[in-house]
């Protein structure tokens, strides 16, 4: 079954504009954290943001925030004021457990194509 | 600080030889991850080192590939023999070990190619 799933392969938003990639997960561990990350065309991985899963609020880092939703087990990343640069495939991943000795999992990915 | 290194940066072989990529993850970090993405697909688990152990190596496809990381440090990742369906871009990440919130830091990638 899959663990995490990005249902929007690809996706368009107009320059400045703020935009939201969605991403639901699968688990039956109470101790989580999820990941984002941007991988532009030049193919390298970027970390962008993490949410714990006993985390109270919604991790944010500069114009980049995670709308957690703990009940439906969704972590949509919220782009906001959206860049040229900004274009990229973005990845939703999981670790299940307490430390990062525990292994991580990534969906299939969201393609952003940001217009100007 | 040096990032994560992998080399070569581009393979390309022929079906049935052998290749062997490697790994250089930042100095002092105990987890090593290999991943694959194959045509533009999901970012796919192979198998995660803690330190010099075999921590999980569930994803690894099939005994054509063999993974080290010798005394804790840079890894390899052998394919012997590649078939067509081994091309992909192959990555490598590295953590620190304690919080859940490490991030890993990712390499550059090797495109690997099986004609």
């Amino acid at each position: 079954a899959q663990k995490i799933t990005q249902t929007q392969p690809g996706m368009f938003v107009q320059e400045k504009e703020a935009v939201t990639l969605d991403c639901t997960y699968d688990t039956s561990d109470p101790s989580y954290g999820l990941f984002w990350y941007k991988q532009p065309s030049s193919g390298e991985m970027i970390f962008l943001i993490y949410q714990g899963s006993y985390d109270q609020q919604n991790a944010t880092e500069g114009r980049y925030s995670l709308n957690f939703q703990k009940a439906r087990k969704s972590a949509n990343l919220v782009i906001s004021a959206s860049q040229l640069g900004d274009s990229a495939m973005y990845f939703c991943a999981m670790r299940e457990g307490k430390t990062s000795y525990d292994k991580v999992i990534f969906g299939p990915g969201t393609s952003l194509s940001v217009i100007p | 600080e040096a990032g994560v290194t992998q080399f070569p940066s581009h393979s390309v072989i022929e079906k049935g030889q052998t290749v062997t990529l490697r790994c250089d993850p930042i100095s002092g970090h105990d987890n090593l991850y290999w991943y694959r993405r194959v045509m533009g697909k999901e970012i796919k688990f192979l198998l995660h080192f803690v330190k010099e152990s075999k921590q999980d190596e569930s994803g690894m496809p099939n005994n054509r590939f063999l993974a080290e990381r010798t005394g804790g440090t840079y890894s390899t990742l052998k394919v012997q023999p590649a078939e067509l369906e081994d091309s992909g871009v192959y990555f490598c990440a590295s953590s620190q070990g304690g919080k859940a919130s490490y991030e890993q830091y990712f390499g550059p990638g090797t495109r690997l190619t099986v004609t």
